[in-house]
């Protein structure tokens, strides 16, 4: 298993600026995920994030506007840049200790509000 | 495309079984994953299936078909602490899952 904390746990950002959401995990892990949740909805995948590499980003999201940093196994970084109302939602890492993406431990989220 | 179906909501009494069903249609599949989520918290593991058959954990079971694309999860015993969101998710591959809507479970006394 693996513990993971987020930060922050909660904002409120005004249109146009940018957040930086922290992931920390308590043991080193190859593969972490970064998610996005509307309250209510699915999970939907933004991007994989593995240390050493560039993130590898779904369809629909691109890095200018998530750009993603993993400087080493136990951290990695989500920012969401020129933030508007439709990026108000909650954002997720997870994490997959093994090599796959059979199981998956998520950290508590960053719910994001923007004004 | 791709899409994973399962019930919206759910509501059964304590004590009672559900099954929360779940079918796929997916490019690649490699196993299906169960994940419990309440309200305002983080989604946690709840079971896996990578081959046809049941699986059980406690007072959870999980089953897979993957001639049907079609899996279950099983919850006995209900107590009030399971209600909760329950998503259904499929691994196809690539380090890529796909989850499902959610099934929101309501436990009445």
């Amino acid at each position: 298993s693996a513990v993971i904390s987020q930060k922050p746990s909660r904002d409120i950002c005004q249109r146009g600026t940018s957040l930086t959401i922290q992931c920390q995990v308590d043991s080193q892990v190859t593969m972490m995920f970064w998610y996005r949740q509307q309250p209510g909805q699915s999970l939907t995948l933004i991007a994989t994030a593995n240390q050493g590499s560039e993130a590898t980003y779904e369809s629909g999201f691109v890095i200018d506007k998530f750009p993603i940093s993993r400087p080493n196994l136990t951290f990695s970084t989500l920012t969401v840049s020129n933030m508007s109302p439709e990026d108000s939602s909650i954002y997720l890492c997870s994490v997959e200790p093994g090599l796959s993406t059979d199981t998956q431990y998520f950290g508590p989220g960053t719910r994001l509000t923007v004004l | 495309g791709q899409s994973l179906e399962q019930p919206s909501e759910v509501t059964a009494v304590e004590g009672a079984i559900v099954q929360i069903n779940c079918t796929y249609q997916t490019s690649g599949f490699y196993g299906l994953s169960w994940y419990q989520q309440h309200d305002g918290g983080a989604p946690t593991f709840l079971s896996y299936n990578a081959l046809d058959g049941l699986e059980e954990t406690g007072r959870f079971s999980s089953f897979l078909s993957r001639s049907d694309s079609y899996g279950y999860l099983l919850l006995q015993e209900l107590q009030m602490k399971d209600s909760a969101s329950y998503f259904c998710a499929v691994n196809t591959g690539g380090f890529k899952t796909i989850f499902g809507a959610g099934t929101r479970l309501f436990v009445k006394a």
